[in-house]
């Protein structure tokens, strides 16, 4: 089955500078890798996602790259704001199969300091 | 804005208590999933459901926990007996494959 590894557990920085969270995994088939944020005491929402068949994919502040090669894809936020403190998880599935599921990284809990 | 509910939102229960959570999913979402989430093991799949049939629950406790749908519209996560090492937040969540799942608010299981 699917193994996520993701780094760094925590992660704190200043406000205005940029935080990246990296995932590994280890299902060459998989192809889509979502990425969630969860507030303390509410429900995991989706950020960003991104397929296989592409390298980057970027909306506002939010980017996230992939590396199909090394089977790892990276969170990266860019001029973090206090809000941006949550709880962020890598996910890594395989669309398009009867299965469905996602196999979700342990989290990395981001602190913006103001 | 269709999201996912679930009820209750809060539970607690003393040890040996039969608990019930409640899920709907999003009308014409044809996947289901539970999730535990605890400080420690992190999200947690137990279960999930696809057009209501059970696809995967080898992450669930089989002597205690059962997860059904009776219908498109609920699915139901039950633990019995409780025990103090079941609290935590219980999620569902639901999708259309090949798309992504939304989660419901949780559930906060305490079992004194």
């Amino acid at each position: 089955g699917e193994n996520v590894e993701q780094h760094p557990s925590t992660l704190s920085v200043q406000e205005g500078d940029s935080a990246v969270i990296k995932c590994t995994y280890s299902d060459s088939a998989s192809n889509y890798f979502p990425w969630y944020k969860q507030e303390l005491g509410k429900r995991p929402q989706l950020i960003i996602d991104i397929r296989s068949n592409v390298g980057e994919k970027k909306d506002q502040r939010i980017a996230v790259t992939l590396n199909k090669t090394a089977k790892h894809f990276s969170l990266h936020i860019t001029e973090t704001q206090p809000e941006d403190s949550a709880v962020y998880f890598c996910a890594a599935r395989r669309l398009n199969t009867n299965a469905g599921k996602s196999t979700f990284g342990d989290g990395t809990t981001l602190t913006v300091k103001p | 804005d269709a999201r996912v509910t679930q009820t209750p939102r809060h539970k607690v229960t003393e040890m040996g208590q039969e608990v019930t959570m409640r899920c709907q999913p999003i009308l014409g979402h044809n996947t289901v999933f539970w999730y535990r989430q605890t400080m420690m093991q992190g999200l947690e799949l137990l279960a999930y459901f696809r057009n209501r049939a059970p696809l995967d629950d080898s992450g669930m406790p089989k002597d205690r926990f059962s997860a059904e749908m009776p219908d498109a519209t609920l699915a139901t996560l039950k633990i019995q007996p409780s025990e103090p090492r079941d609290s935590a937040v219980y999620f569902c969540a639901s999708g259309l494959v090949p798309n992504e799942q939304f989660f419901g608010p949780g559930t906060r299981l305490t079992v004194l």
